[in-house]
C-alpha cells in the first residue's frame, strides 16, 4: 500500500508569503524522503531531499523539515513566486532507487 | 545540460492497438526507470533496468513489457491497449543509487 502522501490536495498562498507543504508517511523505517515539483506538462523536478538521520535541509528559498516522532515531513517555500505554483509531491526512495510518490499538493499563488 | 529525451511527445491509439514509448537518458546513466501518471494521480512505477538488466518491477501490466538496449536506451511496449491506459508515461534516468532525473514524459490517449 501507498506508504506516504499529503495532507491538503489544494494551497492557496499570497505572492510573498512562505507556503508550507505537509507530507505523512506510514512505515517508520522509512528513511530516505525526497520533494518533487511538477509544472503542468512536465516530469517531476528534484527539489530537496533528506535522509532520517538529518532533521532539516535547507535549499535555495527552500526548507525540508523531517519530524521522524511523528512520521511528517515538510516543505517550506519562502518568499513564494509566481513560479512556484505547481502541484508538489513527497515521496520516498524505497533504498532500491523505486520511488514512491504520494499524492500531489497542488500550489497556487495569489497576486 | 542534456536532458532525459521521451518520444513520442504525444501517441493517440484505438483500443487494442498496440503502442511502443521509447526513452534516451542522460549521457552515461545506467539506470532508466518507467512511471505512469493518470490523469489527476501520482505516478507510479512501472520499471527498471540498470545495465540492462529489470532491476525492479513495479504495478506494470503483463500486456506491457520493456528493455533497455545496449546504447542505454529504454522502450516501454504495450498492447492490447486499453482506455484505462490513457496516461502520462515518464522516463526517469540516473546513476545508479543516484538522484534521478524525469523526462517530459509521452502522453498516451487510448480511444
Amino acid at each position: 500500500g501507498e506508504s506516504v502522501g499529503l495532507h491538503l490536495p489544494t494551497l492557496s498562498v499570497q505572492e510573498g508569503d512562505n507556503s508550507i507543504i505537509n507530507c505523512a508517511y506510514s512505515n517508520s523505517a522509512s528513511d530516505y524522503f525526497i520533494w518533487y515539483k511538477q509544472e503542468s506538462g512536465k516530469g517531476p523536478q528534484f527539489i530537496i531531499d533528506i535522509r532520517s538521520n538529518m532533521d532539516k535541509r535547507q535549499g535555495q528559498r527552500v526548507t525540508v523539515l523531517l519530524n521522524k516522532t511523528v512520521k511528517h515531513l515538510s516543505l517550506q517555500i519562502a518568499a513564494t513566486q509566481p513560479g512556484d505554483s505547481a502541484v508538489y509531491f513527497c515521496a520516498e526512495n524505497k533504498g532500491d532507487d523505486k520511488i514512491i510518490f504520494g499524492k500531489g499538493t497542488r500550489l497556487h499563488i495569489l497576486p | 545540460a542534456a536532458g532525459v529525451i521521451q518520444s513520442p511527445r504525444h501517441l493517440i491509439k484505438e483500443k487494442r492497438e498496440t503502442a511502443t514509448l521509447k526513452c534516451y537518458p542522460i549521457p552515461r546513466h545506467d539506470t532508466v526507470y518507467w512511471y505512469q501518471q493518470g490523469p489527476g494521480q501520482d505516478p507510479q512505477f512501472l520499471i527498471s533496468f540498470y545495465e540492462k538488466m529489470q532491476s525492479d518491477k513495479g504495478s506494470i501490466p503483463d500486456r506491457f513489457s520493456a528493455q533497455q538496449f545496449s546504447d542505454y536506451h529504454s522502450e516501454l511496449n504495450m498492447s492490447s491497449l486499453e482506455l484505462g491506459d490513457s496516461a502520462l508515461y515518464f522516463c526517469a534516468s540516473s546513476l545508479r543509487h543516484s538522484e534521478q532525473f524525469f523526462g517530459p514524459g509521452t502522453r498516451l490517449t487510448v480511444l
